[in-house]
C-alpha cells in the first residue's frame, strides 16, 4: 500500500507569491491534517480535513486556507507569502477522524522557502 | 490550552544502552492519547508507541516501552538496546479531540557506537 505522498518536496517562492501544496493520503484514509514545522516554533498544527469538511484549524493567519477533494486528496494554499513561512510542511493521513484506534501517518512533506 | 513540554533538547547513548527521554504535558482533560513520534533525518515522521488515558498498564512496543504518570502528567519513553537507527529526533505529543497533535519541542538523540 502505497503511504502518504506530497507534492512537490521542495518549492522556492518570493515575498508575496502565492503557493498550492498537495497531499495525496493513503489509499482508502479520509482524514488530512497539515503541520508547518520550523526551528523557532517548532510542529505546529495547520488544520485538519475529513470528508470533504474542515473539522479543526489551528492559530495561522487567514493566509493558509486549505481543502479537500472528494477522493480525500487535501490541498493547502498560503498567499502573500512572507519570510516566516519558510518551513516544512507535513501532511498526515488517517482512517478516521480521532477515534480510539486511529493512527495517523506522515508524508516525508513539502519544503517551502521564501526569499 | 495543552502544551507539551521536551526539557531535553539533545541526548546521548551509547548502542545497546537504555535512555530515557522525557515529556510532561498540561491538560485538564481525563481522556486523550499519548504518543512519541520519530522524524529520521529523512524526515518522514513515523509513530514510535502511544497511550490511552485510561489505561493503568505502561504501553511497551519492543524495545520501546513507557513510563506513563497521570497524576504527575508525565510520559517518559524508554529505548533499550539502543541501536544506530535510533538516532533521531523524538517528538512527544498529546491528541484529544479529533486529529490535532499537540507537540512537544523534540529532543534529538545520538547513538554512539
Amino acid at each position: 500500500k502505497a503511504g502518504v505522498t506530497q507534492t512537490p518536496r521542495y518549492l522556492i517562492k518570493t515575498r508575496g507569491q502565492q503557493v498550492t501544496l498537495s497531499c495525496s493520503p493513503i489509499s482508502g484514509h479520509r482524514s488530512v491534517s497539515w503541520y508547518q514545522q520550523t526551528p523557532g516554533q517548532g510542529l505546529q498544527f495547520l488544520f485538519e480535513y475529513f470528508s470533504e469538511t474542515q473539522r479543526n484549524k489551528g492559530n495561522f493567519p487567514g493566509r493558509f486556507s486549505g481543502r479537500q477533494f472528494s477522493n480525500s486528496r487535501s490541498e493547502m494554499n498560503v498567499s502573500t507569502l512572507e519570510l516566516g513561512d519558510s518551513a516544512l510542511y507535513l501532511c498526515a493521513s488517517s482512517l478516521v477522524q480521532g477515534s480510539d484506534t486511529n493512527e495517523q501517518f506522515f508524508g516525508p512533506g513539502t519544503r517551502l522557502t521564501v526569499l | 490550552a495543552q502544551t507539551v513540554t521536551q526539557s531535553q533538547p539533545e541526548m546521548s547513548v551509547q548502542e545497546a544502552e537504555t535512555v530515557t527521554l522525557s515529556c510532561t504535558y498540561d491538560t485538564s482533560e481525563s481522556d486523550y492519547y499519548l504518543f512519541w513520534y520519530k522524524q529520521p533525518p529523512s524526515r518522514q515522521m513515523i509513530l514510535v508507541i502511544r497511550q490511552e488515558a485510561y489505561k493503568q498498564q505502561n504501553a511497551t512496543e519492543n524495545r520501546f516501552s513507557v513510563n506513563f504518570q497521570k497524576a504527575a502528567k508525565s510520559f517518559s519513553l524508554k529505548i533499550s538496546d539502543s541501536q544506530l537507527g535510533d538516532a533521531a529526533m523524538y517528538f512527544c505529543a498529546y491528541r484529544r479531540y479529533g486529529n490535532k497533535l499537540v507537540f512537544g519541542a523534540g529532543t534529538i538523540l545520538r547513538v554512539k557506537s
